[in-house]
């Protein structure tokens, strides 16, 4: 079935460092999502890409989707403590029914 | 409040029980889903539902029941619990074409 490769598994920065997590896909993707969990916590929902070379911000945060809606980015400018957790890209179908994710990019930040 | 709530949080079984994971969600949200986390396997779908008595199975339902006589609650059943099914378990709801799903807090499960 169709798979995402994300990459890094794990990423170690100095606060202020930027940082970035991308995934991977074989195949054309619909959409993608992005989710964010913090240790001991529970994924939470940050933004959906839908469209070829889509590119969204939120404050620190910038999410690609590549040309061939194949592959993603997520980069944080200027790492922060708070940022600490693991990243997680997702993405359904066209009738968005199914969900799947990710492996997760574990991201530290030492302060 | 509204929101989705998982029970119990913790649950240790042994080999062969039935363990069953509850579900219940306040905001009328179509679909809902059942996840477990594993390290170095992300999440991993287990069974969705898109409406009430719609179920359908994820990437590793084996092993797992769902019903949905409510809307509002999706719970999971492990009839024969093994110790491979020793894992974080996650509920999530949505109206999916947003992307946007909204997970429980999780229910860690041990099988002895």
């Amino acid at each position: 079935g169709q798979q995402v490769m994300q990459i890094p598994q794990y990423q170690h920065v100095q606060e202020g460092e930027d940082f970035t997590t991308y995934c991977n896909s074989s195949t054309t993707l619909s959409n993608i999502q992005w989710y964010k969990q913090r240790p001991g916590g529970h994924p939470v929902f940050l933004i959906q890409l839908v469209k070829s070379g889509e590119v969204k911000k939120q404050k620190r945060l910038t999410f690609q989707f590549g040309e061939a809606k194949k592959n993603s980015s997520l980069h944080i400018t200027a790492t922060q403590t708070t940022d600490v957790g693991t990243y997680f890209c997702a993405f359904s179908g066209d009738n968005f029914n199914k969900f799947y994710f990710g492996s997760g990019t574990k991201l530290n930040v030492k302060p | 409040d509204a929101g989705i709530t998982q029970s119990p949080r913790y649950k240790i079984t042994e080999t062969g029980r039935q363990v069953t994971l509850m579900c219940h969600q306040t905001w009328s949200h179509s679909y809902m889903f059942w996840y477990r986390q594993d390290l170095g396997h992300g999440l991993r779908l287990i069974y969705y539902s898109a409406a009430a008595d719609i179920t359908d199975k994820g990437e590793v339902p084996d092993g797992y029941v769902v019903s949905r006589s409510k809307t509002e609650n999706f719970p999971l059943t492990l009839e024969s619990a093994t110790r491979s099914q020793t894992s974080v378990y996650f509920c999530a709801s949505g109206e999916t074409n947003t992307g946007e799903l909204f997970f429980g807090e999780g229910s860690r499960l041990t099988v002895l």
